[in-house]
């Protein structure tokens, strides 16, 4: 009965490597977001998408590609990892303004 | 764009006393103030939010109060328990019709002392 979950919960790769992170939300919610947490533990938005369309879009490298194939789902495509993509990767949903998380992705590129 | 200053970073309280955390935000039309709380390896978890029509907003042990001239919002935990032990986030956002973006403060680790 998660309302907002994520795979992997742990992700290890190589610099240079493609990965992918999978959300998906069951709370009927139409707008879904990435957000970033890095080491410090500074939580910065990536991408918001509101029924599949791409709402906000924060200066991201082009290397990180959301994709919503339905409303209940938004996954991150990340091409030619770097070092300082390491972080941790949050999947959010909401309705009418108040977000929820889910438990998180953490992302080491080696 | 929002601007939003967190503090303290750090925070330790005895049981059973309150602990206060501050926030200012930049943006006067920001109109909705969300705060977080994210426990080791997990996502953070909406616990109090407030809008900006409200002067202040009560859960239980914990409270949220607005300034919205000041444009600064706290949080309060009242009679604190080692479960309050935690990162605490507070956030900012101006309307945008359900599609909000928030901008997060540097957030806060409380830590209740038995």
């Amino acid at each position: 009965d998660t309302a907002v979950s994520q795979t992997p919960k742990y992700l290890v790769t190589q610099m240079g490597n493609d990965k992918s992170i999978k959300c998906e939300q069951n709370l009927g919610h139409d707008t879904m977001y990435w957000y970033k947490q890095d080491s410090k533990k500074f939580l910065k938005i990536m991408f918001s998408y509101n029924n599949k369309e791409l709402i906000i879009n924060e200066t991201v490298p082009n290397r990180f590609s959301p994709k919503s194939p339905d409303k209940a789902h938004l996954n991150l495509h990340i091409n030619s990892l770097e070092l300082g993509d390491s972080a941790v990767y949050f999947c959010a949903s909401s309705h009418r303004t108040r977000q929820f998380f889910g438990p998180g992705t953490r992302l080491t590129v080696l | 764009g929002e601007n939003v200053e967190q503090h303290p970073s750090t925070l330790s309280v005895q049981e059973g006393d309150s602990a206060v955390i501050k926030c200012t935000y930049s943006d006067s039309a920001s109109n909705y103030f969300p705060w977080y709380k994210q426990e080791l390896g997990k996502g953070p978890q909406l616990i109090i939010d407030i809008r900006s029509n409200v002067g202040e907003k009560k859960d239980q042990r914990i409270a949220v109060t607005l300034n919205k001239t000041a444009k600064h919002f706290s949080l309060h935990i009242t009679e604190t328990q080692p479960e309050d032990s935690a990162v605490y986030f507070c956030a900012a956002s101006p309307p945008n019709f359900g599609n909000e973006k928030l901008t997060f403060g540097t957030g806060t680790r409380l830590t209740i002392i038995p």
